[in-house]
């Protein structure tokens, strides 16, 4: 079982730049979530999706965007890349409100 | 917003003791969770407690749901080398939007063999 699918594991890009990252679930999980893990600040949630067709704000949403393109698919987008962006990022899934099942990781560094 | 206090940041042990870590809250929380990340490795749930008392354990694992709502702590007893990362707590409320972890900020744990 693949579980939570992240791609790319790692980029590199300049200021200004653009990409998206790319999350898919097999567990038929209701609830998707990205979070962004900084050093020695845990994880924190950039936006949520508790169900199909909806998203909403986490507690770090600027500079993203979000997509939940289907049950499966839960994609994060940075429009502008910002060295602040530099992170890791995960994603994670989970039925409703229950617990959270992450994906890898995908290493973001914006020069 | 809530915030975890989780403690301590990191351990430094001997193989085959046992350790502990706690997290407080200043909310009240319903869920308690706790993962583990590995190196270069997403989180990983270790042990997840759902009423006020419980106590639960998952091998060397033991974690207990504080009776204020406001705690939690994992403890690992008999220590090995390949219990080296990074320890999570993670907590939910039943206000406001449920779909909401709040984690802490990790406890960073190294096994010297």
């Amino acid at each position: 079982n693949a579980g939570v699918t992240q791609t790319p594991k790692f980029q590199v890009l300049k200021t200004g730049q653009s990409m998206t990252l790319q999350c898919a679930q097999d567990m038929n999980h209701n609830s998707m979530y990205w979070y962004r893990q900084d050093p020695g600040m845990g994880l924190r949630l950039i936006y949520y999706s508790a169900s199909e067709g909806t998203t909403d704000k986490g507690e770090v949403p600027n500079g993203y965007n979000v997509s939940r393109l289907n049950k499966r698919e839960f994609s994060l987008r940075l429009e502008s890349a910002a060295p602040s962006q530099t992170s890791v990022y995960f994603c994670a899934s989970s039925f409703s409100a229950g617990e959270l099942f992450f994906g890898e990781g995908s290493r973001l560094t914006v020069l | 917003g809530q915030q975890l206090n989780q403690s301590p940041q990191s351990m430094f042990i001997q193989e085959g003791e046992d350790v502990s870590m706690n997290c407080t809250s200043s909310s009240i929380f319903n869920t308690w969770l706790w993962y583990k990340q590995d190196p270069g490795e997403g989180p990983v749930l270790l042990i997840a407690l759902y009423k006020a008392g419980e106590l639960t354990s998952n091998g060397r694992l033991t974690a207990q749901f504080g009776i204020t709502r406001k705690d939690s702590f994992l403890n690992i007893s008999a220590s090995i080398p390949s219990d080296v990362g990074i320890y999570f707590c993670a907590g939910r409320n039943s206000g406001g939007s449920n779909y909401k972890l709040t984690f802490g900020k990790g406890t960073l744990l190294t096994v010297n063999p």
